[in-house]
């Protein structure tokens, strides 16, 4: 039972054009949504997040989007750099009080982004 | 400020031996969790750690424990490996209270069960 999915394996996108990385998820409990990037040989680090309570969220070149009627989040990155190819994970939560550090990700996009 | 180390790096065990996997915490985050990550997929979370006790676990089987210490770090123990748990497995650690869903993790432990 995949709660959190990303159904795009892979995104290649021009440099300065923008990336637009899907996710959908089933459990209508989760109420915290992060995204985390992860570049060979190194751990998930984490990028932006978001509250089920907001519908964007802004931070620089990176955005996160939350439709909670359609159970989707998107990442939006403008201007798209070389720098920013590597996987990025969407994760889901019920909030740190029920979950605390548990979270439900989903299998990852390769985001390639060309010079 | 330090972040999370992990050992050893790579590692290769044959079925039916067991394995234990180290972690030391980011400083000032007092709980840890442990991760496994099959090839192509996401990490999936084995289990957490909060003052010294296991606090919430997923969908492992008993032979995966673990153990947090007085300083925070942790060790992933498994017993009995099947060649299932070849994966990268990944220790994250956090504070408590708002911010404890973003976790700080390490580089990983790539063990391969032959």
């Amino acid at each position: 039972d995949q709660q959190v999915k990303q159904n795009s394996p892979s995104l290649s996108v021009q440099e300065g054009r923008i990336s637009i990385l899907n996710c959908d998820y089933t459990n209508s409990m989760f109420d915290y949504f992060l995204w985390y990037k992860k570049y060979p040989a190194e751990g998930p680090t984490f990028l932006i997040s978001i509250s089920s309570i907001k519908d964007k969220n802004e931070d620089g070149r990176f955005t996160v989007f939350l439709n909670k009627s359609a159970k989707h989040l998107s990442l939006h990155i403008v201007p798209s750099q070389p720098g920013d190819s590597a996987v990025y994970f969407c994760a889901a939560s019920m909030g740190w009080e029920t979950s605390g550090s548990r979270l439900t990700f989903g299998e990852g996009t390769q985001l390639t982004v060309n010079p | 400020e330090t972040g999370v180390t992990q050992s050893p790096t790579h590692l290769i065990k044959t079925r039916g031996q067991q394995v234990t996997l180290r972690c030391s915490s980011q400083s000032g985050h007092n709980t840890v969790s442990w991760y496994q990550q099959a090839l192509g997929q996401g990490p999936q979370f084995i289990f957490q750690y909060y003052r010294e006790e296991e606090n919430g676990r997923g969908n492992f089987p008993p032979r995966f424990s673990g153990l947090q210490f007085p300083n925070y770090s942790s060790e992933l123990n498994v017993n009995a490996l099947e060649l299932d748990d070849s994966a990268l497995y990944l220790c994250a650690s956090s504070g408590r209270g708002w911010g404890a869903n973003v976790l700080t993790f390490g580089a990983g432990s790539r063990l391969t069960v032959l």
